[in-house]
This record gives C-alpha cells, sequence and structure tokens, in this order.
C-alpha cells in the first residue's frame, strides 16, 4: 500500500518569495507523481505532473523527481497571493485504482 | 468539451438516515470513475473506483456503497449515515492509461449532526 507524506504541514510566504514543497512515497515501484493545487472550498486541480527522474518547469512552477530517494518536490518561484492554497502530491501506481494523496502543504502568501 | 456535474450541492443529514449523491460526466464515453471523500483540512482519500459499468471496486471501508448505472454516472450511497461520513465528496474522472490526469467535480458539502 502506498504511502505519501507531505512536508512542511503549512507555509506562510511573503509575495514574491520562492516556495518548497516535498513529497516523500514508500513504493519504489511507483512512476507517475502528479501535483493537485485546491483552493478553499473548491475541488482540486492538476497542476504539473513527471513520469521520469528529474526536473519540469512550467512557468513559474518546477517539479523534481528522484525515484532512488523516494522524493519529489515543487518549487514556486515569485510567490503571489493567488498561489494560497492546499497542495496535495499524489502518486500512481495502479491507473484504474487512481491516486494516493499526500496529506498537503497549506500556503499562505501575504502581500 | 467535457463537464463534470455533482448533485447536490451541500447536504445537512441526520445520523442513522440515507444518503445518495450523484456525479454525471458528458462529453467522454467510457471514462474511469472515481469518488474521494475529504475530511475538513484533510487530504483526498479514495473510496470507489469504476472502469466500466455495473463494475465498482472499493478502495476503503466506510459502509459506504457505490454503483454505476450508466456509463457517464456514478452514485455513491449508504443507508445510514454516521457522524464520520461529515466531510467534502468529490467525483472524479480520467480517460485511463498510467498518464492521464484525473479531472474532479466541483464536490458535495455533507454535514451529519
Amino acid at each position: 500500500q502506498q504511502n505519501v507524506q507531505q512536508s512542511p504541514e503549512s507555509l506562510i510566504v511573503p509575495e514574491g518569495a520562492r516556495t518548497s514543497l516535498n513529497c516523500t512515497f514508500s513504493d519504489s515501484a511507483s512512476q507517475y507523481f502528479w501535483w493537485y493545487r485546491q483552493h478553499s472550498g473548491k475541488a482540486p486541480k492538476a497542476l504539473m505532473s513527471i513520469f521520469s527522474n528529474g526536473e519540469k518547469e512550467e512557468g513559474r512552477f518546477t517539479i523534481h523527481l528522484n525515484k532512488a530517494s523516494l522524493h519529489f518536490s515543487l518549487h514556486i518561484r515569485d510567490s503571489q497571493p493567488s498561489d494560497s492554497a492546499l497542495y496535495l502530491c499524489a502518486s500512481l501506481n495502479n491507473y484504474a485504482q487512481g491516486l494516493t494523496f499526500g496529506l498537503g502543504t497549506r500556503v499562505s502568501v501575504f502581500p | 468539451a467535457q463537464t463534470i456535474h455533482q448533485w447536490p450541492v451541500a447536504e445537512i443529514k441526520a445520523v442513522g438516515s440515507p444518503l445518495s449523491l450523484g456525479c454525471t460526466i458528458k462529453g467522454k464515453s467510457s471514462p474511469n470513475l472515481y469518488w474521494y471523500w475529504q475530511a475538513t483540512g484533510g487530504t483526498l482519500q479514495q473510496l470507489f473506483y469504476s472502469i466500466t459499468v455495473g463494475q465498482v471496486e472499493s478502495v476503503v471501508q466506510l459502509n459506504l456503497s457505490a454503483s454505476r448505472p450508466k456509463d457517464d454516472q456514478f452514485i455513491l450511497s449508504t443507508e445510514k449515515l454516521l457522524l464520520s461520513h461529515s466531510g467534502f465528496y468529490l467525483c472524479a474522472w480520467s480517460l485511463g492509461g498510467a498518464r492521464a490526469e484525473q479531472f474532479f467535480g466541483p464536490g458535495t458539502r455533507l454535514t451529519v449532526l
């Protein structure tokens, strides 16, 4: 059974700062990794995904995956108040079964 | 364009009463369908998934059941609600395949008193 751990639980950052979120997973056979963002009271929405070791950048967002260390991360450059949300990392082992989510990191960006 | 609709938007129910939540996906045939539950401020816990009409697999046991009566419809229900059933219920769909993104519906907020 996959176990996904996130850290930190919460973050408060000033506008313009870099935000870093971490995720570790327990199953070394995991292959597919996602970051979802959920604004308060809304449905989660996929932010980015990564399927092989390395780095992927989209705009202000960068994700890293290191399968050997069972670790993947999300970095937000030039954080904005609109980035304030719950960030959920997830891994997918069996596409039919769906995603295993971490507990989430609540990010608050203040002006 | 694909749309996902959940009903009702919110429910307040008494302990011991029955419950039925629904989810409809339009614009996509034969999607994989999922039910997730999210406690207030908590993570998403997958409850059920279905890859075809009439077939539903349970992931966790929470005294809930699910059915897929039509290709585009997924129903979550129970005959007797518990206080612990309170939370945010989310339906999601994907095309299937390991790299397929899951798209979530707007959710139903359930309060059990």
